[in-house]
């Protein structure tokens, strides 16, 4: 399977708890994003890497969420002291500049928080 | 600032029929990029089709076409010849192309049911 891939697919914590997903992105797809899916609404952007370097930040990401593409291949998103406001699918995708003239972006199956 | 709105919370077609799924959209960026994704129950977005703001006609991709009104800054989806496994949450998503901005904004989704 050469898709996006994230793991865990489901994670359960308490509330305060630190979290972190892990995304591998399709091979050589410079760039990565992440989104937050709520129940009954569309993906919101949280954060996008070109390469290693995070390029662009939501107001969406709090100072207890970090985001981090070490060697410009997998990324991680840490969630710390979580909340129920938390709860969400944390849905992740990449794209290759360059690859279509509108870089569509693929998504992986997502990673579903649940805080109790 | 961006936005998109689908107002159709829920649709029905049967098999075989064509339906057509509303998205409009807002935007101060003069160029942009439409795009409609598919989210069935596993979680995954399956990107669809995308339409180019200065594209002088409207895309086609296979069963998928849309229906690219500029001035009214619309951009519906129309789904020939429905199956059932078109059964799924179908998303209208748009990034501006002006301000180098690589985040998709999109709407709150229309909930797809193919009947047989």
């Amino acid at each position: 399977d050469t898709g996006v891939s994230q793991n865990p697919r489901h994670k359960i914590t308490k509330r305060g708890q630190n979290v972190t997903f892990r995304c591998d992105p399709i091979s050589e797809h410079n760039r990565l994003y992440w989104y937050r899916q709520t129940l009954g609404q569309g993906p919101e952007f949280l954060t996008y890497f070109q390469n290693e370097a995070q390029l662009e930040k939501s107001r969406l990401l709090s100072d207890r969420f970090s985001a981090e593409r070490p060697k410009g291949s997998f990324s991680t998103l840490e969630i710390q002291r979580t909340e129920q406001g938390d709860s969400a699918m944390y849905l992740c995708a990449s794209s290759l500049v360059g690859e279509s003239s509108y870089n569509e972006q693929f998504f992986g199956p997502g990673t579903r928080l649940t805080v109790l | 600032a961006q936005k998109i709105t689908q107002t159709q919370p829920g649709m029905f077609v049967q098999e075989k029929e064509a339906v057509t799924l509303d998205c409009t959209y807002d935007t101060s960026d003069p160029s942009y990029g439409l795009f409609w994704y598919k989210q069935p129950s596993s979680g995954e977005m399956i990107f669809l089709i995308y339409q180019g703001s200065y594209d002088q006609q409207n895309a086609t991709e296979g069963r998928y076409s849309l229906n690219f009104q500029k001035a009214r800054k619309s951009a519906n989806l129309v789904i020939s010849a429905s199956q059932l496994g078109d059964s799924a949450m179908y998303f209208c998503a748009m990034r501006g192309e002006s301000t180098g901005r690589r985040a998709l904004t999109f709407g709150s989704g229309t909930r797809l049911q193919v009947q047989p």
